[in-house]
């Protein structure tokens, strides 16, 4: 089967770093995204990992490491409005586009 | 253009009846997505639909669930004979695509009386 862990809780100031950690088990795994959702909002998409490496979008960058099933996503300079659970999602199912998501992550920034 | 728009944003109903959602993909978008979110939860694939193909309907959890598209438009999921475990948001997404990123509806949060 599928399964994505991901910590339930992180808590950090503003200005700070943070990293949202994802640990994946699925056969046909096709990448990786992350997306962002505020209390009561819909998901939005943060970004996408197909290959190993990293990727940069502002303030948000991804991690993938295909190989040990682990990826991660950085939040930088961290703002009152990054409060929000984001979850992990891992592409599957060779011709379907099917998204299997982590159980979120939710982060509280703080003063 | 406008995002994906799904109706209603609220329902409320009794057990046992049926109750028929909708989703307004992204104009454009040929992927079109159904999950189901519980409170506090992730989200749940139900159901993925891509052109013209048979859909993916791996995720639905029993048979009184039942979704459609017509071509590249809109979508319904039915649900028949609500049980208060239906009582969750049910989100509809569109992507390009296969592997493009996904766009969500704010949902339609449903409630079993």
């Amino acid at each position: 089967g599928q399964s994505l862990e991901q910590p339930s809780e992180v808590t950090a100031v503003e200005g700070a770093i943070v990293q949202i950690n994802c640990t994946y088990q699925t056969s046909g795994f096709y990448g990786l995204s992350w997306y962002q959702q505020h209390d009561g909002g819909a998901p939005t998409f943060l970004s996408y990992n197909a290959l190993d490496g990293l990727e940069e979008t502002g303030r948000f960058s991804s991690f993938l490491s295909r190989s040990d099933s682990y990826g991660y996503l950085l939040l930088q300079e961290l703002q009152m409005k990054d409060s929000a659970s984001y979850f992990c999602a891992v592409h599957y199912g060779g011709a379907t586009n099917k998204l299997i998501f982590g159980t979120g992550t939710l982060l509280a920034v703080q003063p | 253009g406008a995002g994906v728009s799904q109706s209603p944003s609220n329902k409320v109903t009794e057990k046992g009846k049926d109750v028929e959602l909708r989703c307004d993909p992204i104009s454009g978008h040929t992927a079109l997505y159904w999950y189901r979110q519980r409170l506090g939860q992730g989200l749940e694939f139900l159901i993925y639909f891509q052109g013209n193909s048979a859909p993916d309907k791996s995720g639905l959890p029993s048979d009184r669930f039942s979704a459609e598209r017509t071509g590249e438009s809109v979508s319904t999921l039915t649900i028949q004979r609500t049980q208060q475990e239906d009582s969750a948001v049910y989100l509809c997404a569109s992507s390009e695509g296969a592997y493009q990123p996904q766009h969500f509806g704010d949902g339609t949060r449903l409630s079993i009386l």
